[in-house]
Parts: C-alpha cells; structure tokens; sequence
C-alpha cells in the first residue's frame, strides 16, 4: 500500500539556522509533491509545489527539492524564524488532472528564539 | 478573496447522534474536498466534487457518512450515527478546474467534532 513518512515528528532548531525537512514514501509514483503549513486550529495552507521532472523549486526563503530515484523531497526553511514554527505537510498527487492529495502525517517545527 | 468557509467551528454530539457540517468554497472554485484529520495525522480524504458531481468517494464510509454539492457551489457532510472514532477536524477545500498546475488546494478552518 501507498505510504508516506515524514520522518520527525518534531524538529527544534535555532533562530537564523536553516530547517530541513524530510519526506519519503513507498509504493506511490507521484506527479506532483506539495507542502503545506498548518497551524494550530488552522486548516493547512499550501507553499510549494514541485513536479516528478523538477528537482528543485525556491520560494522566497523556502526550497523544496524532489528525487524521485530516492522517493524523496527535502523541504528546507532558511535563516528560520520564531513564525515559521507550525506543523508542514508534505503532500502527493497523482496528477493526471485528479490533484487528489495524499498527505503525510507532519512535522512539528519549532524554531527557537 | 474570501477564503473557504466552514461552520460550526466545533461540535460536540453524543455517539449515535447525527451532524452536519457545511462548506462555502471560494467563489468560481469547481473542485471541492472534504478531508477527515485526526489528531496527530495528516488529512484524509473523505470525497471529491466537481460542480456538483462526486469524483471519487471511495474513501467514504458510505454506511454512515454522505455527502452533497445540489447546485455546485456549498456542500453539506452529514454523519448518521457518529461513533466515538469519528471525532476528528473535518476539512473543506476548493480548487479551480484548469487553473495551473502550480496552485494547491485552499482549505476552510475545518470542524472540530467531538463524539462522547
């Protein structure tokens, strides 16, 4: 069966350092991979997206990259601030004009001041 | 532009009691999801509208759980009779049909269920 790890379950970092984050899965071919932010009480709110022939996409101090020999996405967070802790989702699609989404269970990130 | 609304924020029933929980997508948004989170997990999807065709539902517990979209724009995700298991953060999202790749799902501030 289809399976998604996002391998911490809670990461701390310091102020100013750069989080990454990690997500593997198993058994799924994707098209597409996605990140999301959620916060507490908050319904997720999407940052990146990345297709099966991209390997990297940047957004502002985010980075997201995709290597799908590995089955695997890093989701990197630059010079983190105390805003950035919350819970990221990383999420997969088929594709094939579907966009449904397969969600892992997240990583709780806390970025220390 | 508005986002995607949902109500009631929270809702605490008992078990064999019904729910109902309502979802206004972003305006011009096709495509509608409803996801199940429980806590600690990520979101389950639940169904999948498009105007006011269901997609896909396979992950529907159709014995207990239904769901509508009559005129392609609000939905309504009814449970009949809850169990305990069901309490869990019910997600409403939206997404326009054709819009670019690039672009993710928008989600409503979810439903907080409780089932005692």
């Amino acid at each position: 069966s289809q399976k998604i790890e996002q391998n911490s379950e809670a990461l701390n970092i310091q102020e100013g350092k750069t989080a990454t984050l990690t997500c593997n899965y198993t058994n799924y071919s994707p098209a597409y991979l996605q990140w999301y932010r959620q916060d507490p009480g908050r319904g997720p709110v999407f940052l990146l997206l990345i297709r099966e022939n991209e390997k990297e996409k940047r957004k502002e101090r985010l980075k997201v990259t995709f290597d799908t020999t590995l089955k695997q996405s890093l989701f990197h967070i630059t010079a983190s601030q105390p805003a950035d802790s919350a819970t990221y989702l990383c999420a997969l699609s088929p594709g094939a004009g579907s966009y449904q989404l397969t969600f892992g269970k997240g990583t709780k990130l806390s970025v220390i001041p | 532009e508005a986002g995607v609304a949902q109500s009631p924020r929270y809702k605490i029933i008992e078990k064999r009691q019904s729910v109902a929980f309502w979802c206004n997508p972003i305006s011009g948004h096709a495509t509608l999801y409803w996801y199940q989170q429980i806590l600690g997990q990520g979101p389950k999807l639940l169904i999948q509208f498009q105007n006011n065709g269901v997609v896909d539902d396979s992950q529907l517990p159709k014995d207990r759980f239904s769901a509508e979209r009559l005129k392609g724009v609000d939905s309504t995700l009814k449970i009949q009779p809850a169990k305990l298991e069901d309490s869990a953060v019910y997600l409403c999202a939206s997404r326009v049909v054709g819009r670019r790749v690039g672009d993710g799902q928008y989600f409503g501030p979810g439903t907080r269920l409780t089932v005692l």
